[in-house]
């Protein structure tokens, strides 16, 4: 899995979009970029993927510059309960082999 | 079953005492994962089983830690000897063969307190 850096916490207001910026200079060709989002007391749960260019879900976007070297979630109008921790990983999408989580970005909304 | 289930939730134990935990995988999931996550911390990957395979054991941090799954499917997490460094809460996941990176599901977790 390629090394991964990511602000530690963010702080952000309602109704606010939120960007959340992942660095992932050693990126090989095959990997992908995936995010996963952890709430209080909860197990994280997957959210998005992308390759390359823009992937939108109802959850959040992803957009990928074209060298790769780094990745931005995108959450629009964000909510109280956007309040989590996010965690940017970057590895081969159908390999079979432990994820190693870092210690994510802690995303605080306030009213 | 629709989830991973992990049971206890909640589990308080006095220094020194062995402790069972147990995760049931989603149904069809070939792959199982225990995490640690200490308070305010990333999570902390501990042991992984693939279908037959020998399991990975890399990152259990004693040997006080053991894991088995039985039949291919629940798994249980024992730590004997509890120290109070181990309070944490422990996180199972699973998946299916080949969809790791984005298909894992987990658990709620179980907290375990050492006192």
């Amino acid at each position: 899995l390629a090394k991964t850096t990511q602000p530690i916490s963010m702080d952000s207001y309602e109704g606010q979009e939120v960007n959340i910026t992942c660095s992932h200079n050693n990126i090989a060709t095959n990997d992908y970029i995936t995010w996963y989002q952890q709430f209080p007391s909860q197990g994280p749960r997957f959210i998005i993927q992308g390759y390359k260019t823009k992937v939108t879900n109802e959850v959040a976007s992803l957009f990928i510059p074209a060298d790769r070297k780094s990745s931005t979630l995108s959450l629009p109008r964000v909510s109280l309960s956007d309040t989590a921790v996010y965690y940017c990983l970057v590895g081969e999408r159908d390999s079979s082999y432990k994820l190693i989580f870092g210690s994510g970005t802690r995303l605080l909304v306030r009213p | 079953g629709a989830g991973v289930s992990q049971s206890p939730s909640n589990k308080v134990t006095e220094k020194g005492k062995d402790v069972e935990l147990r995760c049931d995988p989603i149904s069809g999931h070939t792959a199982l994962y225990w995490y640690r996550q200490s308070l305010g911390q990333g999570l902390e990957f501990l042991i992984y089983f693939q279908g037959n395979s020998a399991p990975d054991k890399s990152g259990l941090p004693s040997d006080r830690f053991s894991a088995e799954r039985t039949g291919g499917s629940v798994s249980t997490l024992t730590i004997q000897r509890t120290q109070q460094e181990d309070s944490a809460v422990y996180l199972c996941a699973s998946s299916l063969e080949r969809q790791s990176l984005w298909g894992y599901t987990f658990g709620s977790g179980t907290r375990l307190t050492v006192v």
